[in-house]
């Protein structure tokens, strides 16, 4: 696609219910990116994908997280039993680069309210 | 160990000037940077890397100060699509095997007025 896409652009959820947010990158891209923005915050980083191989899944904030991207395409994050804090905007990007210093796009995000 | 910009907001008329900086206490490797519109995506503007350079393009470009390990956004003639927040993201020398992260600052709130 022309760009990187993300759905659903919002979604409420009552809290304890499971979510799976989903980005189809650029096609072709090798890197992609997960990040969670918080109002008024910059993104903060959540995992890193390598084609099919998540390499950096340090900012997960807890088990509840989970992300895939199976065959090195879309991409699947899913957070179990959503808690309140959860509410944020989740920034997917790709990149046709591996780190460092590649050009990275992002998505228009979907914003996660918990409820 | 995120990085700090500076100023958090600046107001500008049109065909004003300003300058945004990125300062980081780890070395780092490069910078990028981005603006982004309420509700919209962050985009793409540059990357920096190490050894101290320079880019632009229009009326927007930016340096790298490997000495000071900050690096500055200069907007000149600034025009009313220029408003949004910017922000920062740096990867270090020394992120260590197995990270991939770009660091973002809190950005910089920039609004232009007629």
């Amino acid at each position: 696609g022309a760009g990187v896409s993300q759905s659903p652009r919002y979604k409420v959820a009552k809290r304890g219910q499971d979510v799976a947010l989903r980005c189809d990158p650029i096609s072709g891209h090798v890197s992609l990116f997960w990040y969670q923005q918080a109002l008024g915050q910059g993104p903060e980083f959540l995992t890193y994908f390598q084609n099919e191989a998540q390499l950096d899944k340090s900012g997960l904030p807890s088990d509840r997280f989970f992300a895939e991207r199976p065959e090195g395409s879309v991409s699947t994050l899913k957070i179990q039993r959503t808690q309140q804090e959860d509410s944020a905007v989740y920034l997917c990007a790709s990149s046709l680069v591996a780190p460092p210093a590649g050009e990275a796009f992002f998505g228009q995000g979907t914003r996660l309210t918990v409820v | 160990q995120q990085p700090v910009q500076s100023p958090q907001a600046v107001i500008l008329r049109e065909g004003e000037d300003a300058v945004i900086n990125c300062s980081s206490s780890k070395a780092l490797y490069s910078v990028h940077w981005y603006r982004q519109k309420h509700g919209e995506a962050p985009v793409f503007l540059m990357i920096l890397l190490k050894g101290g350079e320079q880019k632009g393009h229009d009326k927007i470009s930016a340096s790298f100060n490997e000495k000071k390990q900050q690096s500055s956004l200069y907007l000149t003639a600034s025009q009313l699509s220029y408003s949004g927040t910017y922000f920062c993201g740096t990867e270090w020398e020394d992120s260590g095997a197995g990270s991939y992260q770009l660091t973002f600052g809190k950005g910089t709130k920039l609004s232009v007025i007629p």
